[in-house]
């Protein structure tokens, strides 16, 4: 199957600090990326969705001026938490769809963030 | 709006036997799009297998069945010949119809699967 990767796949920073998040397609164009959060033992929440070119769109409840997404190519979506608190620790986790009418969606393999 | 729900929030089996994990959801979209993920410790989301509501055929992957009931809106995973690289957190997720959205995936809240050797 296609390869997404997330970097880092782990973070630990200080309250107050912003934190970037990568998520990229190795080997296809990825038209739409996705952002879900996971708080231990919970579901993935979907946070925003990511259409290369244009802005994303937030979930209800989740504040796009907290969590910036930028999906300037094909390959590269980011999350940027900013001003980061420890209420944000959380795994984040992107997935990739291209333009194909597949039925599988490419997970990265996650981003463990812990804000101190 | 979608929902799916998952009443499991544990499940073990002995090493070999078969199980079925539930899972029920709710559309109002004639359209969509069912699947099952198992996620390890790791956090790694590893895609099982794929209903369309459409498929007349249950859909089948190795030893992953999905036990599909339009009409009950249930869409049970059934794992034969468990093995102990099983345990893992299990989730149903369901697809947006299409248009913006399409892509997008709404979760259950999880099954926790545990195999006994």
């Amino acid at each position: 199957g296609a390869v997404v990767s997330q970097h880092p796949s782990w973070v630990i920073c200080k309250s107050g600090t912003s934190v970037k998040i990568e998520c990229r397609s190795l080997d296809f164009q990825a038209t739409t990326m996705f952002w879900y959060r996971q708080f231990p033992k919970q579901s993935l929440m979907l946070m925003a969705t990511s259409n290369e070119g244009s802005k994303a769109t937030y979930e209800q409840g989740v504040e796009k001026d907290k969590f910036l997404i930028n999906h300037a190519s094909l390959t590269l979506s980011t999350l940027t938490v900013t001003s980061a608190h420890p209420e944000d620790s959380s795994f984040y986790i992107c997935s990739a769809k291209d333009r194909l009418p597949r039925n599988e969606q490419f997970f990265g393999p996650g981003t463990r963030l812990t804000v101190l | 709006a979608q929902k799916i729900t998952q009443t499991q929030p544990g499940m073990f089996v002995q090493e070999k036997e078969a199980v079925t994990l539930d899972c029920t959801y709710d559309t109002s979209d004639p359209s969509y799009g069912l699947f099952w993920y198992k996620q390890p410790s790791s956090g790694e989301m590893i895609f099982l297998i794929y209903q369309g509501s459409y498929d007349q055929q249950n859909a089948t992957e190795g030893r992953y069945s999905l036990n599909f009931q339009k009409a009950r809106k249930s869409a049970n995973l059934v794992i034969s010949a468990s093995q102990l690289g099983d345990s893992a957190m299990y989730f149903c997720a369901m697809r947006a119809a299409g248009g913006t959205s399409y892509g997008k995936l709404t979760f259950g809240q999880g099954t926790i699967l545990t195999v006994h050797p």
